[in-house]
């Protein structure tokens, strides 16, 4: 049983380029949850999403967007990179267990290094 | 999400058992206390859940206090890559995780 995969694995990126990072969650599960984790800091929750659309967002500003598609695999976009948008990129999949709960479960994670 | 404390740091001896403490008093019924754990550069690593019952699974176990104002998770015998960042996370559904500091642990040989 294949768990949650992201891609790519690591990235560099320009001040001011554009970046799509990509989540397969792990079989059976429907929501995709994703995180931000700056060096040295713990994860921040950007956005969660399942049924294809948006339902609970952090304090992440718009240049933050993302989707899910009908197989339940995401994307996140990030518009105009900053400097500071340099992170591990977070994904967790999560479906509702036989113990009527979200057990949440991360990928290996992408490293984004913006210059 | 009700807020937790866990303690910065923590050494074990390898072969020993690994207790971690979380206080959680202000959690609701519905909330659950999940513990995970990440080594560095790594993603975050589900260890274990629970609501009131204490619980068991192949890494850990996970004892509730019957207040559930707190809980402890045990490592019964930690090994040197069991060293890592161990988190403490109550929530309830679908809702975000929200990662405090947690505990750094470090297996002594």
């Amino acid at each position: 049983d294949a768990g949650v995969t992201q891609s790519p694995t690591h990235l560099i990126k320009t001040r001011g380029q554009q970046v799509t990072l990509r989540c397969s969650p792990k079989s059976g599960h429907d929501t995709v949850s994703w995180y931000q984790q700056a060096l040295g800091q713990g994860p921040q929750f950007i956005f969660q999403y399942y049924e294809e659309e948006e339902r609970q967002r952090g304090n992440f500003p718009d240049r933050f967007s993302g989707h899910q598609f009908p197989n339940y695999s995401s994307e996140l976009n990030v518009n105009a990179l900053l400097l500071g948008d340099s992170a591990l990129y977070l994904c967790a999949s999560s479906g509702l267990s036989g113990r009527s709960s979200y057990e949440q479960y991360f990928g290996p994670g992408t490293r984004l290094t913006v210059t | 999400d009700a807020k937790t404390t866990q303690p910065p740091s923590m050494d074990c001896a390898e072969g020993r058992a690994a207790n971690l403490p979380c206080n959680h008093s202000t959690i609701s019924g519905n909330e659950y206390v999940y513990w995970y754990r990440q080594i560095h550069s790594q993603g975050p690593q589900y260890i274990i859940h629970g609501l009131k019952n204490n619980e068991t699974n192949e890494m850990a176990s996970l004892i509730i206090t019957e207040d559930r104002k707190s809980s402890t998770l045990i490592l019964p015998h930690a090994t040197l890559r069991d060293t890592a960042v161990y988190y403490c996370i109550v929530t309830a559904g679908r809702r975000a995780l929200t990662f405090g500091s947690g505990t750094r642990l470090q297996v002594q040989p």
